[in-house]
This record gives structure tokens, sequence and C-alpha cells, in this order.
């Protein structure tokens, strides 16, 4: 088991254009979070899935942004038409709903909108 | 809404001193508390898991403490060394309202405390 792993690592990209990312959770996990984050805060918390359902998204989640985790394993995040406001680090965390909650998290993918 | 805290923002520290980190939350309704580290540019790592049950859990020179009732958690780090220099976060884990005692899944976290230790 390696991990929680996150590609790309670091993305630059011009304001307006699209990206995505992908996330691989630890492989027995069934739940899978994004995560947002910006220089001096917390981790903000995006959308939440279940296998493959999406429970939970959070309102900072806008129309620009989706996500999918089509059959239950890797999750993928897409930012339409980015803007400067974009920029952050997000982050990825997979948990197991046998263990209690305990979510272990991704490296991150640092994204820059110029 | 529930609401984390964590004071102090900043704390440097001479090599081998032992400290004490604040974690506050506003609402009692949780699931777990979660402490983290988070090495400049780099992801999160878990360091201590305390259900709402519980009231603390150690891992080597790392002691968690969980005050539900009071909405406090304190991680304590014991003979500190300069690999203990990071930002350390703490994030709770909102009750189910629905199914009490399940998870809903997200993490709330505060700001963080960053942690110095010079040698």
């Amino acid at each position: 088991d390696t991990g929680v792993s996150q590609d790309p690592r670091h993305k630059i990209t011009k304001r307006g254009q699209n990206v995505t990312f992908r996330c691989d959770p630890i492989s027995e996990h069934n739940r899978l979070y994004w995560y947002r984050q910006t220089l001096g805060q917390g981790p903000e918390f995006l959308t939440y899935f279940q296998n493959e359902a999406q429970l939970e998204k959070s309102r900072l989640l806008s129309d620009r942004f989706s996500a999918e985790r089509p059959k239950g394993s890797f999750s993928t995040l897409e930012i339409q038409r980015t803007e400067q406001g974009d920029s952050a680090m997000y982050l990825c965390a997979s948990s197991s709903s046998r263990i209690l909650g305990e979510q272990y998290f991704g490296p991150g993918t640092r994204l820059t909108v110029t | 809404k529930q609401e984390v805290t964590q004071i102090p923002a900043a704390l440097s520290v001479p090599e081998g001193e032992n400290l004490v980190l604040n974690c506050s939350f506003t609402d009692s309704a949780i699931y777990n508390l979660q402490w983290f580290r988070q090495d400049p540019g780099k992801g999160l790592t878990s360091l201590l898991l305390i259900q709402s049950s519980q009231r603390e859990q150690t891992s080597g020179r790392l002691n968690a403490s969980l005050d539900k009732s009071s909405g406090r958690s304190t991680l304590y780090i014991a003979a500190s060394q300069p690999g203990d220099s990071a930002t350390y976060l703490c994030a709770v884990n909102k009750a189910d309202s629905v199914n009490y005692g399940g998870s809903q899944g997200n993490l709330i976290f505060g700001k963080g405390t960053k942690l110095s230790v010079k040698p």
C-alpha cells in the first residue's frame, strides 16, 4: 500500500483554461474527499464520495467545479474556466468507513492560475 | 456552524522543550478529532485520532487530549526536536445528525499552529 497519490503535483495554467486533477485513494478505502487549501489557511472541504456516489458538496464547489469517481476507485476533479482565485493546493483524502473516520491525505496538487 | 480555532498561530521554542498546542471548537457534537502535521508545500500527515468517547491518545512523544464538553483539545509534544518544525492542524469530524454516531465525512480544520524548534 503506497498511500494516497495525486497527479499532477503542480499545475500552472492560464486564466480561462480547464484543468483536471486525479486522486488515487488507498486501495481498500471506500470514502474519498477533496479539500482546497490556500496560503495560511486550513484545508476547506469541497466534496465527498462513498464508493461511486457523491454524497456531499460544499457551497465552495461552484458550477465550474465537477468531481467524479466513476468506478468507486480513483477520482477526478475538474475546474472549468479557471480564475486566479482558484489558485490553491487541492488535497485528496481517503478513509474506510470501517475504521472510524480517520482520513489519510495525499501530497496535494498545487494549482497556479496566471 | 462548527468553527475550529488554534492558538497560538505561531510558536518558537528551543530544542528539548516540552510544549502544548491548543485547539478549540464551538459545537461539541463531534464524531472524532484528528491532529495533523504539514510540512511546507506538502500534504497532511495524520498524527493522532481521538474518538468522541475517548479522553486522550498517545503516540511516541505526542499526546493528544480531548474535552468534548468544553470544546477543547490539546497536543502535547515532549522533548521537542528541530525535526518537529512544521504546521500542526487540528480538525473535527462532525457527528451525523441523521444517524447519530456515524460520520458525515468532512473535516473542519483550524488554521494551524506553525511550530519552529531551534537547535
